[in-house]
C-alpha cells in the first residue's frame, strides 16, 4: 500500500483561489482523483483522472499533477464550496485504492 | 436515474458477521468496476474493496484481508460486502461506488450504510 497525504486545513477569502495539495508516490504512476463531501453527504467527485470534470461540476474547479504531487484549484471560490475534500488514486502496486486524509476547506 | 442504494447494516457484536449489498439502477451494471469505501464518523474516507466488472477479480485493504469479501451478481444488479470477524474498527458508514474507468476514481456513489461493532 502506499499514502496521500494532504493539509488538514485550507482557508480561502470569498471570491479568491485556493490550492488543495495531495502527496504521494503513488501520483507519480497513477492519476489523481478530488472528491467534495459535505456534512452527512456522500462524497462527490469534482475531478476525476487528473483533471476531468464531471458535468455539473462548476468550471471554478480544475486538477494538475507534478511529480508525486497531485492539486486541486478552486479559482473563484463560493461560500457553497465549503466542504472537505479527499484525493485518491491507485496505490503503487496499482492493486489497492488509497485515500487521502482530507482538507477542510473554509470559505471565509 | 443513475443509483446506487446499501443496505444490510446494523449493530453487531465483536466477532460477528454482516453483509452488505448494494443494488443498482439507471446504469449497465455489468460493465463497471466496484468500490466499497468506509467512514467513521468526522474521519476520513478509506477504501475498503474493489471487484472487476466480471466479478472474478477483487482487492482489499490489508485492514480487511481475511476477514471480509466483496462479490457481485451482476444478473440482479447488486454489489455485496461479506464481513467476518468483526472488529470495534470496522464500525463506520460503509459506502459502495462506481469506477467508470477502472482507475480507482469513482463517479457515483450511494447514501451508505452504518455498521456498529460493540457489545
Amino acid at each position: 500500500s502506499s499514502e496521500l497525504t494532504q493539509d488538514p486545513a485550507v482557508s480561502v477569502a470569498l471570491g479568491q483561489t485556493v490550492r488543495i495539495t495531495c502527496q504521494g508516490d503513488s501520483l507519480r504512476s497513477y492519476y489523481a482523483s478530488w472528491y467534495q463531501q459535505k456534512p452527512g453527504q456522500a462524497p462527490v467527485v469534482v475531478i476525476y483522472n487528473k483533471n476531468n470534470r464531471p458535468s455539473g461540476i462548476p468550471d471554478r474547479f480544475s486538477g494538475s499533477n507534478s511529480g508525486n504531487t497531485a492539486s486541486l484549484t478552486i479559482t473563484g471560490a463560493q461560500a457553497e464550496d465549503e466542504a472537505d475534500y479527499y484525493c485518491n488514486s491507485r496505490d503503487t502496486s496499482g492493486n489497492q485504492v488509497v485515500f487521502g486524509g482530507g482538507t477542510k476547506l473554509t470559505v471565509l | 436515474e443513475v443509483q446506487l442504494v446499501e443496505s444490510g447494516g446494523g449493530l453487531v457484536q465483536p466477532g460477528g458477521s454482516l453483509r452488505l449489498s448494494c443494488v443498482a439502477s439507471g446504469f449497465t451494471f455489468s460493465n463497471y468496476w466496484m468500490h466499497w469505501v468506509r467512514q467513521v464518523p468526522g474521519k476520513g474516507l478509506v477504501w475498503v474493496s474493489r471487484i472487476n466488472s466480471d466479478g472474478n477479480n477483487s482487492n482489499h485493504a490489508d485492514s480487511v484481508k481475511g476477514r471480509f469479501t466483496v462479490s457481485r451478481d451482476n444478473a440482479k444488479n447488486t454489489l455485496f460486502l461479506e464481513m467476518n470477524s468483526l472488529r470495534g474498527e470496522d464500525t463506520a458508514v460503509y459506502y459502495c461506488a462506481r469506477d467508470p474507468y477502472s482507475s480507482g476514481s469513482m463517479d457515483v456513489w450511494g447514501q451508505g450504510t452504518t455498521v456498529t461493532v460493540s457489545s
